[in-house]
């Protein structure tokens, strides 16, 4: 057990809502990171952090929005829901060796 | 468009039958993890492959890194309905950005 949490599990909200999903690390670990996972695209990262304040931009951003104000919290924003935001959301953090993820349970949002 | 291709997308087999995922990119990793994945959960790490060629056996699961580092095999023999799951195959590139496979949906039959 990785020590990440993730909330909250499941969220409906309506389209144009702001939401922020919430990810908690128990492990001090630098890096962290948001992904989305939908049918038929695996996991797309969405943003990720390597330190307090330092976050940068991953494949799928646009719409998203990250902070990180502690060492243990990464909150991933959505200024203003979409329909095509309706996903599985997953936070990680990475491991020791930076080339190994953990996984926390998931956050499945619906936006309708 | 997918920066790894995983094949094949479902696979339903028979206890007891060997199996073979690929993990396919025109893209250099400096390394790669396949994952497995229960529905309602978040992946679990099985294993990490970072030299080219590497070779990793977990119990019955044989990993393996391509001599270029662009692309890797899970093979599983004698599968088990233990085994059933999504594996997810993921690349790092600088160390720190991951790229996911899009994922082979394992199901073995008792």
């Amino acid at each position: 057990d990785a020590g990440i949490t993730q909330s909250p599990r499941h969220k409906v909200t309506e389209t144009g809502t702001p939401v922020t999903l919430r990810c908690h690390q128990t492990e001090n670990h630098r890096y962290m990171y948001w992904y989305r996972q939908d049918p038929g695209h695996g996991l797309r990262l969405i943003h990720y952090s390597y330190g307090v304040k330092d976050t940068d931009k991953g494949e799928v951003s646009d719409g998203y929005s990250v902070s990180r104000s502690k060492t243990e919290d990464f909150l991933l924003t959505l200024e203003s829901a979409t329909s095509s935001q309706t996903s599985v959301y997953f936070c990680a953090i990475a491991g020791r060796q930076h080339y190994e993820q953990y996984f926390g349970p998931g956050t499945r949002l619906t936006v309708t | 468009t997918q920066l790894l291709e995983q094949s094949p997308q479902f696979l339903s087999i028979q206890e007891g039958e060997n199996l073979t995922v690929y993990c396919n990119s025109s893209s250099v990793f400096s390394s790669l993890q396949w994952y497995r994945q229960e529905p309602g959960e978040g992946p679990v790490l099985l294993v990490t492959v970072v030299t080219g060629g590497e070779v990793k056996k977990l119990k019955r699961l044989t990993f393996q890194f391509g001599d270029a580092r662009k692309d890797s095999s899970l093979h599983i023999t004698a599968a088990q309905p233990g085994d059933t799951g999504l594996y997810l195959c993921a690349g790092a590139q600088n160390f720190n950005k991951f790229y996911f496979g899009s994922g082979t949906k394992l199901n073995v039959k008792p």
